[in-house]
């Protein structure tokens, strides 16, 4: 079964600042997508940013970018010039080609400080 | 272009009560996903349907959870004989079909709590 690993709970940046979120997945699978959510207090499930296995090119959304290692099977994403509206929890997700469903992280809480 | 529906946005529930979660898809999508997010979790796949058939329910619990997609109609969750470990957000997701099954669009969830 695929899993998906968060190890940062919490996490602190300063405004205007760039921090990073780790997430670490396994999978047996060749083809699969891998995802970054962002949850705000609101509860509403935004795609921040995707990731095709088989495209080599880091993907990039204005201030979110990711680095994907697919040999280490890591995908952290970067914000770059954090913002207080990118407060919120964010989840590394995965799908796979065998099944159907999104596999979550438990999410990384991001406090942004003015 | 409406984006997925889910209603009610918040349900409460006495134990034992009944509670039907419903979900309308985006339209031209006819795949349905349901997720449980527990407090504090990420989120847990329940069941997947098509229009008329459900398609892998490997994430349901075996008992009091039901799920179907009837062909007219939005998709409903239902719940019997809810007890508190039942409270949480439930989320319904959209995708236009099994081949673009990684590209779904999630509604904004319902609430349940159970009291």
């Amino acid at each position: 079964a695929q899993t998906v690993t968060q190890s940062q709970p919490e996490m602190s940046v300063q405004e205007a600042e760039t921090v990073t979120l780790s997430c670490t997945y396994d999978t047996s699978e060749s083809d699969y997508y891998l995802f970054w959510y962002k949850q705000p207090p609101s509860r509403q499930m935004i795609l921040v940013i995707r990731q095709e296995a088989y495209k080599q090119q880091n993907a990039t959304e204005n201030r979110f970018s990711v680095n994907f290692q697919k040999a280490a099977k890591s995908f952290s994403l970067k914000i770059s010039d954090s913002q207080l509206g990118d407060a919120a929890m964010y989840f590394c997700a995965y799908w796979g080609s065998s099944g159907d469903k999104l596999t979550f992280g438990t999410g990384t809480r991001l406090a942004v400080r003015p | 272009n409406a984006g997925v529906m889910q209603n009610p946005r918040h349900l409460v529930r006495r134990r034992g009560q009944e509670a039907r979660l419903r979900c309308s898809p985006m339209k031209g999508h006819s795949h349905v996903y349901w997720y449980r997010q527990l407090p504090e979790e990420g989120l847990k796949f329940m069941v997947y349907l098509q229009k008329e058939n459900i398609i892998d329910e490997s994430g349901m619990p075996k008992e009091r959870f039901s799920a179907e997609f009837p062909k007219e109609g939005p998709s409903i969750l239902r719940i019997q004989q809810v007890v508190r470990g039942d409270s949480a957000a439930y989320f319904c997701a959209s995708s236009p079909g099994s081949a673009s099954s990684y590209e779904q669009y999630f509604g904004p969830g319902t609430r349940l709590t159970v009291t």
